[in-house]
This record gives C-alpha cells, sequence and structure tokens, in this order.
C-alpha cells in the first residue's frame, strides 16, 4: 500500500533458521505493528512500536523479536523459526489511529 | 483487555439480497472501530471507521455500519449484495488509550449465490 513495504513478499525456511522481516515506511508515522493472519484467528498482535526504540508485545509475542532503530523501519525476527510460524505476516502503521496503512503482506513457510 | 467477537464464521446470501455481519467489541475507553474487507490472497481494505459522532457510518462500496454502545455492537450493512462482495470481512477495535493498538475478530466469510 501506499507509503509502507514489505520485504520479502514470500519467503520459505528450514525449520530452526532465522528470520527478518522488513517494514519500511515513508510517512513517519509513530506507531507500527507487526501482525500475524492465520485461519480461523483473523490478525493477531506480535509486537508493536511506538516509537524509535519503543516496542513492546503483543498477544502472540513468543519465538519473535523485533527493533526499530529509524522511523522508517520495524524489523520482525524469528529467532529460530518453527512450523507454527508458519503464517502471513502483516504490517501497519499509524499516527493517530485515525487510519492505518497495512503492508502487503508476506508469506513465511517454515519447512 | 480489548476483543472483537464476530459470531458469523461464514454466511452466505444470494446476489441481490440484503447483507447484515455482526461485531461486538469489549474495550475500556471509548473505541475507534473499523471494518476491514480481504479478498483471496490479497490486503486488507478499509470498509469504513467509527471514531465519534453519528452512530450510522457510510463507507465504501456501499456499506454502512451502525455503532451502539448499549449493545458494545458495531454491525456491517449492505442493502443490495454483489457477487464481487464475496470475500473475508474483519471487525477491528482500538484507540488512544493503548497506543492504538487493533483488536481484529476472525473474520466471516461470504459466499454470494447466483
Amino acid at each position: 500500500d501506499a507509503g509502507i513495504t514489505q520485504s520479502p513478499r514470500h519467503k520459505v525456511t528450514e525449520t530452526g533458521t532465522p528470520v527478518t522481516l522488513r517494514c519500511h515506511q515513508t510517512e513517519n508515522h509513530r506507531y507500527m505493528y507487526w501482525y500475524r493472519q492465520d485461519p480461523g484467528h483473523g490478525l493477531r498482535l506480535i509486537h508493536y512500536s511506538y516509537g524509535v526504540k519503543d516496542t513492546d508485545k503483543g498477544e502472540v509475542s513468543d519465538g519473535y523479536s523485533v527493533s526499530r532503530s529509524k522511523t522508517e523501519d520495524f524489523l520482525l525476527t524469528l529467532e529460530s523459526a518453527t512450523s507454527s510460524q508458519t503464517s502471513v505476516y502483516f504490517c501497519a502503521m499509524t499516527g493517530t489511529g485515525d487510519g492505518y496503512t497495512f503492508g502487503s503482506g508476506t508469506r513465511l513457510t517454515v519447512v | 483487555a480489548q476483543s472483537v467477537t464476530q459470531p458469523d464464521i461464514h454466511i452466505t446470501v444470494s446476489e441481490g439480497a440484503s447483507l447484515e455481519l455482526r461485531c461486538n467489541y469489549s474495550y475500556g475507553a471509548t473505541p475507534y472501530l473499523f471494518w476491514y474487507v480481504q479478498s483471496p490472497g490479497q490486503g486488507l481494505q478499509l470498509l469504513l471507521k467509527y471514531f465519534s459522532g453519528d452512530t450510522l457510518v457510510q463507507g465504501i462500496k456501499g456499506f454502512e455500519a451502525e455503532f451502539k454502545r448499549s449493545q458494545s455492537s458495531f454491525n456491517l450493512r449492505k442493502p443490495s449484495v454483489h457477487w464481487s462482495d464475496a470475500a473475508e470481512y474483519f471487525c477491528a477495535v482500538g484507540g488512544p488509550s493503548n497506543d492504538y493498538k487493533l483488536s481484529f475478530g476472525a473474520g466471516t466469510t461470504v459466499t454470494v449465490r447466483a
């Protein structure tokens, strides 16, 4: 979507390997979020950021870490990928909560 | 804690018939409420949102939603469904009291039959 990009779009990785997904925004928004989408669960919040170097856990944070060293970049790392982390990952951003922009998603498969 | 419940997992509706999708939320303050639509393999598209004011909100594609505080509901409606409305619909709640984190319902899949 406009102003936010995710990379890669697709990734296949092996169990036990670390994986990093990148979210990049050009809107200078303060808040950024990582969600995972699984059938029957909607989108669930993994981690979020409320500023540079300010991050906090969401409802499904186990096995994930994040970093935000610059306003525009929010990285999600799977420290040691497991099959249960096979999912579609969405990044989102907002300035004041009156509108959210979502990335196009990253489809991650852990084999 | 905040949460969203979409009671209907799947709804089938005939083309031209009306559609109503239910959404109940839990939120400790004045909520920001959203409806999103997602076609298979696609991203999320915002249909409409409610922050304050008129409780009947108009959105894109002919959709509307009504905020009922007393019932903690934000149901989505469309008077006449088109085949292109077949998709998955998500209700979400958030707000300024918790860093604008959005909580999503599990989604309702809408099938449109000819």
